[in-house]
């Protein structure tokens, strides 16, 4: 069976500091991988996507940016954090060519 | 206009009634439809998904699409108070791979 991981859980960081978050993957083999962000009381903000290795899609242009240095990795990096990346980000993979997409536990980052 | 809406809520209804949730989405060339829940603090977890129009049932859920409608609604019957939670409707648009566009999700609260 596959399993998804996320680390940290929870993060408080300043403002201006960079960040890391990572995703890893077990179980299967090139997923489709994906990064989301939920800030409090909104909905699911797709940030990234990835459909192998090297190969970044993105949705929204911010001050965030994603890797995919192996093939279930994924990892999400800022050089500063803005007040506003607060909010409880996601990982998500699914099969190659299905769109079930299933999550990991996230992260919740907090910026002060 | 969203591509994905959903009443905010709350929903309140007491243990054991049907809990009707609803979903309407703007894009007639969608395909596939997703029903998550999330509990508070919680990532979402896939409850059940929908291609074709009609009624697909599992358990006490039962996802029912109107494609013409453009709407989808998910029932639970025999409601718990475990099933309060956020439920996050979600839909794939024919043209995107992988992409899914989420509801900003239903609060549900089933009163003992």
């Amino acid at each position: 069976s596959q399993t998804i991981h996320q680390w940290p859980a929870t993060l408080v960081q300043p403002v201006g500091s960079p960040l890391s978050l990572e995703c890893t993957v077990e179980g299967t083999s090139n997923p489709n991988l994906y990064w989301y962000r939920q800030a409090a009381g909104r909905g699911l903000q797709l940030l990234f996507y990835s459909v192998g290795i090297g190969q970044i899609s993105s949705e929204v242009p911010q001050n965030l940016s994603a890797s995919r240095p192996q093939d279930r990795q994924f990892i999400l990096s800022s050089k500063k954090l803005l007040l506003s990346d607060s909010g409880f980000y996601l990982c998500a993979w699914s099969f190659v060519g299905w769109e079930t997409q299933y999550f990991g536990p996230g992260t919740r980052l907090l910026v002060l | 206009q969203k591509e994905v809406e959903q009443n905010s809520g709350p929903l309140s209804v007491p243990e054991g009634a049907i809990a009707s949730l609803n979903c309407t989405y703007s894009d007639r060339g969608s395909q596939s439809f997703f029903w998550y829940r999330q509990y508070s603090g919680k990532s979402p977890e896939l409850i059940m998904f929908i291609y074709s129009n009609g009624d697909k049932e599992d358990g006490r859920f039962t996802a029912q699409l109107n494609k013409a409608s453009q709407y989808v609604s998910l029932l639970i019957r025999d409601s718990q108070p475990s099933d309060s939670a956020t439920y996050l409707c979600a839909v794939k648009r024919g043209s995107t791979l992988g992409r899914l566009y989420f509801g900003r999700g239903t609060q549900l609260t089933v009163w003992p």
